[in-house]
């Protein structure tokens, strides 16, 4: 079982928004301003999106976002594209001994 | 544009030592902290442990103390070796570098090692 809590899948039509939820505790979602989200194509490398809860790496398209309310972060993907179809991680600090956790993964389906 | 490719055998034998090798290119591996994740068939992702160019290390205690990172800065290459491999290890493993805010910047695009006699 992962550390951070995600929903195993979510689906949208293109155009639509969606928002993918990834649920920790104080020792590292809610502790710390160090959450990333990243898009893995099966079989391929899996890709940055967002880091430091919010800051999109160069060339990532501003239709991702993320945010953080208490121990839950959010990635936000809006005008969603056939392309946008892939497996979503996030990932923390944690203050335990660990250092990084993941979540379990999210399979977002464009309708 | 910095590229990571691991490489290593496929197939290892319950009890013996995995062997991992992380080449990148476009980059230097000064100021960064190089890193070993692993997904298991239908799981998560975990995270294994990271190098500094220094030869620094940090490990995940729940690998129990069996996995070793060392660098060569001549090859840009890092490795891991993990001993005493059981079923459990089986897993896909990428290596990644570290970018700001603990995120992983840049991945391998994995490589899958089953253990099995």
């Amino acid at each position: 079982q992962s550390a951070l809590t995600q929903p195993a899948s979510v689906s949208g039509s293109p155009g639509q928004s969606i928002t993918i939820s990834c649920t920790g505790t104080s020792s590292d979602v809610g502790g710390y301003n160090y959450v990333s989200w990243y898009q893995h194509h099966p079989g391929k490398a899996p890709k940055l999106m967002i880091y430091e809860v919010s800051n999109r790496p160069s060339g990532v398209s501003n239709r991702f976002s993320g945010s953080k309310s208490g121990n839950t972060a959010s990635l936000t993907i809006s005008g969603l594209q056939a392309e946008d179809e892939a497996d979503y991680y996030c990932s923390s600090y944690t203050s335990s001994s660990t250092l990084v956790v993941f979540g379990g993964g999210t399979e977002l389906t464009v309708l | 544009q910095v590229q990571l490719q691991e490489s290593g055998p496929g197939l290892v034998r319950p009890s013996e030592t995995l062997s991992l090798a992380c080449t990148f290119s476009g980059g230097s591996i000064s100021t960064y902290y190089w890193g070993w994740i692993r997904q298991p068939p239908g799981k998560g992702l975990e995270w294994i442990g990271y190098i500094y160019h220094s030869g620094s290390t940090d490990y995940n205690p729940s690998l129990k103390s069996r996995d070793t990172i060392s660098v060569d800065t001549s090859k840009n290459q890092f490795s891991l070796k993990l001993s005493s491999v059981t079923a459990a290890d089986t897993a896909v493993y990428y290596c990644a570098r570290t970018g700001g805010g603990w995120s992983f910047d840049f991945w391998g695009q994995g490589t899958l090692v089953t253990v099995s006699s």
